[in-house]
């Protein structure tokens, strides 16, 4: 069974200032893993995501996450934050047929001017 | 590229009336389609599972006479909420995946409420 678990249900930060995500999942096969951003009243946009390669991946607003597969971590940063980064951000894993999504719980993130 | 559109986004309805929502594929054929709920402040919950042409496969605790899938076509998934009741308003989430490709893609979801 796979579960991911956001240890941050919210995130206060000012603006400019730098921000982490928490994610941490379990997994008894190989994991993809996922940030998806929900901004209120709208669906799930793909933030980015890790298949294989890399264990570093970007997104183009600044955003980047580490798979770290000894921690079991899939933290997402980004050094300086933005009014409009303010919303909800999910993590989530799939097993290999990406049929299967378990998603943590969520972090609001809220960037302060 | 890989837009799924959901319609309506948002509706309003009386106790024990069905509603439906659509979902759509706009630029990419979806041979699986997926229904999630997410109540308010949590997480998405996955309802059902769609492939096209087949019967859709939910999941556990999911009433498959209440909440009917019809994948009818490589770009279309519809969710009926029959008879609903003040319990089964929410916010509806479909997402798509094309064959091969690892990922989902969701739409904006539709707000459900039932008075």
């Amino acid at each position: 069974a796979q579960s991911v678990t956001q240890l941050d249900s919210q995130v206060p930060v000012f603006e400019e200032a730098p921000v982490e995500l928490r994610c941490n999942y379990s997994s008894s096969v190989s994991v993809y893993l996922f940030w998806y951003v929900q901004y209120p009243n709208q669906g799930l946009q793909l933030l980015l995501k890790y298949l294989s390669g890399s264990t570093l991946v970007e997104s183009i607003n600044g955003f980047e996450a580490e798979f770290n597969k000894s921690q079991t971590s899939f933290h997402l940063r980004k050094p300086s934050v933005h009014i409009s980064d303010t919303a909800e951000y999910f993590c989530a894993v799939s097993g290999g047929d990406f049929n299967k999504f378990y998603f943590g719980s969520g972090t609001k993130l809220n960037v302060k001017p | 590229g890989a837009v799924v559109s959901q319609h309506p986004s948002w509706v309003i309805c009386k106790s024990g009336t069905s509603v439906k929502i659509e979902c759509r594929s706009l630029d990419f054929q979806a041979t699986t389609m997926f229904w999630y709920r997410q109540f308010p402040k949590q997480s998405l919950m996955l309802m059902a599972t769609s492939n096209e042409g087949s019967k859709a496969t939910y999941e556990q605790g999911v009433e498959k006479d209440k909440f009917l899938i019809n994948h009818a076509s490589l770009t279309l998934s519809t969710l009926t909420v029959t008879s609903a009741h003040p319990e089964d308003s929410s916010f509806y989430i479909c997402s798509a995946r094309e064959v091969d490709v690892k990922t989902q893609y969701f739409g904006p979801g539709t707000r459900l409420l039932v008075l």
